[in-house]
């Protein structure tokens, strides 16, 4: 098993710029979460779902778009970027057999917005 | 409001001196709280999770709901245990459960 991936590894945008962050895990997990890592203030929760179709915002939603059509893919879409967005992006995935709250996270996506 | 605390961003000791990562939180029903670790360039995972009272990698953490706190202790500090530490808390919606991070401590071990 993969685990958790994440594509691109790095990214630097232009100020209102578009694009999405990839995550794919192939575990069967029904739930999975982005988080943005920035210095000071730990991880915030931005989207969730818990299956397929089902999405919901987290802590800082704004600015970010996610669909989830499959149960393996979960991308983050940043459709208008900002320097705010500049942060560390991580994913992260749980299955029903884990025990709640033990998330599997990818490596993580560096993102600098200019 | 639910919220995890950590009030050291930085904690530096010398190898064989003993460590505690603080952690406060604040929650209004029965907490599950946790302790992640990140590694440098590894991925964030879990390191333990006071519910099952266990000891991993030599680190214990004992909730004290009294004090509402959730510290992360260990006697001898490693050069291995470098790392950034973030204090969790579950919070169940519906059947979802979410994790609230504190803002995570570097925890640096010096030789």
């Amino acid at each position: 098993n993969a685990g958790v991936t994440q594509t691109p590894k790095f990214q630097v945008l232009k100020t209102g710029q578009s694009m999405t962050l990839q995550c794919a895990q192939d575990m069967n997990h029904e739930y999975m979460s982005w988080y943005r890592q920035d210095p000071g203030m730990g991880l915030r929760l931005i989207h969730y779902s818990v299956g397929a179709g089902i999405t919901d915002q987290g802590e800082v939603p704004n600015g970010y778009n996610v669909s989830r059509s499959t149960t393996e893919d979960f991308p983050l879409r940043l459709l208008s970027a900002a320097p705010s967005q500049t942060s560390v992006y991580f994913c992260a995935s749980r299955g029903t057999g884990t025990p709640d709250y033990e998330q599997y996270f990818g490596p993580g996506t560096r993102l600098t917005v200019t | 409001a639910q919220r995890v605390t950590q009030p050291e961003k930085l904690l530096s000791v010398f190898k064989g001196a003993p460590v505690e990562l603080k952690c406060n939180y604040s929650y209004s029903g029965s907490p599950e709280l946790f302790w992640y670790v990140q590694y440098s360039r590894q991925r964030l995972q879990l390191l333990l999770r006071h519910i099952s009272r266990e000891s991993i990698k030599g680190f214990t953490a004992d909730l004290n709901k009294g004090e509402t706190s959730f510290h992360l202790k260990k006697p001898f500090a490693q050069e291995e245990d470098s790392a950034m530490y973030y204090c969790a808390l579950g919070q169940r919606s519906g059947n979802t459960g979410k994790l609230i991070f504190g803002q995570g401590t570097t925890l640096q071990v010096k030789p």
